[in-house]
C-alpha cells in the first residue's frame, strides 16, 4: 500500500533553514508528480509546492516563492523541501502527498492529491 | 489566481443531508476539477470527492459532488448523515498559475 512518511520538523529560529525529507513506498515513486501542503495550527490547508515527476517543473506558492525550494531524489524514494529564511508564520504541520496522475508521457500534475503522509511540524519561534 | 469560499461551519443532525458549498471568485469553475477533503481531528486529509464528482473506492455513496456554472460553485452532499462525518471538509483546485488552491475549510457539526 502506499506510504508517504515526513521527516525533520522540529523548532527552529526565525532566519534559519530546515530541510523536511518525505519517504514513499508502495508504489512507482519516480511516475508521479509531488506536493507539499502545510498547515498552521488551528486554521487550513494551504499548498505551497508541486514537482513534476521527473523533477523538471517546479511551482510554489507565493508565500513561499524564493525561499522553500522542492526537490526529488528517485534513487531514494525521497521528496525534500529546503525551507530558507523561515518566518513565525511558516509554523505549520507539512504533509507531503502525492499526485493522482502518473507524469508520463508528459502529462502535468492533476493537483489531486490522492494520498497524504502523517505530517511533520515545523515550528519557527526564537 | 482566485479564491474558493466555504461557509465555516454548518451542522445538521443524524439521518439529515447536508450541503457545503465552495464558490470559485474568478473564471468558471468548470475549468479545473474541483476535489474535497475530509480531516478529521488529529488526522491527515483525506479524498471524499475528486474530478468534481468521482468517489474513491471505499468512500460510501453518501457523499456526492456537484458542481453549478450559475452560482459558480462547487458542492459536497452528505446524506444519511452519521455522527462519523464530523469532520472538517475542503474543496480544493488549482490555477492557470500551476498553483494549488484551497478553501478555507467547513466545520461539520453532526448534532
Amino acid at each position: 500500500q502506499v506510504q508517504l512518511v515526513e521527516s525533520g520538523g522540529g523548532v527552529v529560529q526565525p532566519g534559519r533553514s530546515r530541510r523536511l525529507s518525505c519517504t514513499a513506498s508502495g508504489f512507482t515513486f519516480s511516475t508521479y508528480g509531488m506536493h507539499w501542503v502545510r498547515q498552521a495550527p488551528g486554521k487550513g490547508l494551504e499548498w505551497v509546492a508541486v514537482i513534476s515527476y521527473d523533477g523538471s517543473k517546479k511551482y510554489y506558492a507565493d508565500s513561499v516563492k524564493g525561499r522553500f525550494t522542492i526537490s526529488r531524489d528517485s534513487s531514494k524514494n525521497t521528496l525534500y523541501l529546503q525551507m530558507n529564511s523561515l518566518r513565525a508564520e511558516d509554523t505549520a504541520v507539512y504533509y507531503c502527498a502525492k499526485d493522482y496522475v502518473p507524469g508520463l508521457l508528459g502529462t502535468p500534475p492533476s493537483y489531486y492529491f490522492d494520498y497524504w503522509g502523517q505530517g511533520t511540524l515545523v515550528t519557527v519561534s526564537s | 489566481n482566485f479564491m474558493l469560499t466555504q461557509p465555516h461551519s454548518v451542522s445538521e443532525s443524524p439521518g439529515k443531508t447536508v450541503t457545503i458549498s465552495c464558490t470559485r471568485s474568478s473564471d468558471s469553475i468548470a475549468s479545473n476539477y474541483v476535489q474535497w477533503y475530509q480531516q478529521r481531528p488529529g488526522s491527515s486529509p483525506t479524498t471524499v470527492i475528486f474530478e468534481d464528482n468521482q468517489r474513491p473506492s471505499g468512500v460510501p455513496d453518501r457523499f456526492s459532488g456537484s458542481i453549478d456554472s450559475s452560482s459558480n460553485s462547487a458542492s459536497l452532499t452528505i446524506s444519511g448523515l452519521k455522527t462519523e462525518d464530523e469532520a472538517d471538509y475542503y474543496c480544493q483546485s488549482y490555477d492557470s498559475n500551476n498553483q494549488g488552491v484551497f478553501g478555507g475549510g467547513t466545520k461539520l457539526t453532526v448534532l
